[in-house]
């Protein structure tokens, strides 16, 4: 598979503690993106790397999260003293910029973080 | 502060009927509208996109429709089929802001058989 991938699916974790999700894009693709989606909405763009610098990030990104991209290519997003309110659906996507537009950002399926 | 406007939030078709949801955004600086669709427990694959340059793009069974001076672009979905129930999202991007993508609220398509 050539995809987007993500790790893991599904994560259950207790309130407070610290959580970490790995993204592998389409090895070609030098844009990583990080989205979280919260159920009955569409994904909000938390962070972007461009190769191995993050280039921005969203006020939705609070301190309790940080992502890395070494090397540029696979990407991890950790969350720090989880709160139930991190329960969500966390997408990476990845794209090549060609020329004048970029070509599409492909998704992967998403690490779902249930907070109890 | 939502800059991308999505309705319905639901939508109920018969096969073989049309399908149209509608998106209106506030950031004149956008200039990329794709158009997703989620199925359950899957990311967002690309359906359909437009670039504000043109007022309509047909790919098969899906139409974009793109409103310049209103800011407002839809999709149609003819002849739907039950295999297009999923959820849809609309989105739109600069490259200003790297293309990363203001997503609409999503429309829960059900076609029945």
């Amino acid at each position: 598979d050539t995809g987007v991938s993500q790790d893991p699916r599904h994560k259950i974790t207790k309130r407070g503690q610290n959580v970490t999700f790995r993204c592998d894009p389409i090895s070609e693709h030098n844009r990583l993106y990080w989205y979280r989606q919260t159920l009955g909405q569409g994904p909000e763009f938390l962070t972007y790397f461009q190769n191995e610098a993050q280039l921005e990030k969203s006020r939705l990104l609070s301190d309790r999260f940080s992502a890395e991209r070494p090397k540029g290519s696979f990407s991890t997003l950790e969350i720090q003293r989880t709160e139930q309110g991190d329960s969500a659906m966390y997408l990476c996507a990845s794209s090549f910029p060609q020329g004048a537009y970029s070509t599409e950002a492909f998704f992967g399926q998403g690490t779902r973080l249930t907070v109890v | 502060q939502q800059q991308v406007k999505q309705s319905p939030q639901s939508l109920i078709v018969q096969k073989g009927g049309i399908s149209i949801i509608n998106c209106a955004y506030e950031n004149t600086a956008f200039d990329y509208f794709p158009w997703y669709q989620q199925f359950p427990g899957k990311g967002p694959a690309l359906l359909i996109a437009i670039r504000p340059d043109v007022s309509e793009k047909k790919e098969g069974r899906f139409t974009i429709s793109f409103n310049k001076s209103a800011k407002q672009f839809s999709l149609h979905i003819m002849d739907s089929q039950p295999g297009d129930s999923a959820t849809y999202f609309c989105a739109a991007s600069t490259e200003g802001s790297a293309r990363q993508l203001t997503f609409g609220s999503g429309t829960q398509l059900t076609v029945l058989p």
